[in-house]
């Protein structure tokens, strides 16, 4: 079954870059990568998705490894605000029925 | 323009009952996804409907049923309820089928099986 392997937790300070690391070595050739954080008592936000090219937006980079079996979410410049759970999530086809495995995700602390 | 929106917020129910739980998709979505989220874990798939037809779905039984009507709002419904049904679910919507498309998620219903 595909799944994605993420650290249990990661501190980062504020103001300066954070590599949030991400392994799905069980990728299929037409699965997606996506990432989204959820801060306490809400929903999930997305920040970004990819398929094989590394993706920039107004929020952060992912950066996917060539043989696409791990990812890297990149938030250039830390925020007290960035403090989250980050998911990485894999968009898994099999047949027609394409299903969202959620990894447990990277509870990310950034101090002042 | 209506972000997503999930009725009721909070809901207790005996074990056995049946639930229905509400979301309205963001304006021009098409798509809803449902997830369950246990306390201190991470959503968890139960399905999407696409243009109002189940189009993937999660391991979950049976007895976790949904509906999305013409306007695109949903419905999920949990029959025979158990104890581990307690959790936060979470409803999403996007322009296009869920893991292609961006999501943007609702706040939530806490179910509570007693």
């Amino acid at each position: 079954d595909a799944k994605t392997t993420q650290p249990n937790s990661m501190e980062s300070n504020e103001e300066e870059p954070v590599h949030l690391p991400c392994n799905h070595s069980t990728i299929s050739g037409t699965d997606y990568i996506h990432w989204y954080r959820q801060l306490p008592s809400q929903g999930p936000e997305y920040v970004i998705h990819g398929l094989t090219s590394n993706v920039n937006n107004r929020m952060a980079s992912l950066a996917i490894a060539e043989d696409r079996k791990s990812s890297t979410l990149i938030l250039h410049r830390a925020t007290l605000r960035d403090a989250a759970v980050y998911y990485c999530i894999l968009s898994h086809n099999a047949g027609n029925n394409r299903k969202l495995i959620w990894g447990l995700g990277t509870s990310l602390a950034v101090n002042p | 323009e209506t972000g997503v929106t999930q009725s009721p917020t909070h809901l207790i129910k005996t074990r056995g009952q049946q639930v229905t739980l509400r979301c309205s998709s963001q304006s021009g979505h098409n798509t809803v996804s449902w997830y369950q989220q246990a306390l201190g874990q991470g959503p968890q798939f139960i399905f999407q409907y696409y243009r109002e037809e189940e189009n993937g779905r999660g391991n979950f039984p049976p007895r976790f049923s949904g509906l999305q009507f013409p306007n695109y709002s949903s419905e999920l419904n949990v029959n025979a309820l158990e104890l581990d049904d307690s959790a936060l679910y979470l409803c999403a919507s996007s322009s296009g089928l869920a893991g292609v498309y961006e999501q943007y998620f609702g706040p939530g219903t806490r179910l509570t099986v007693t």
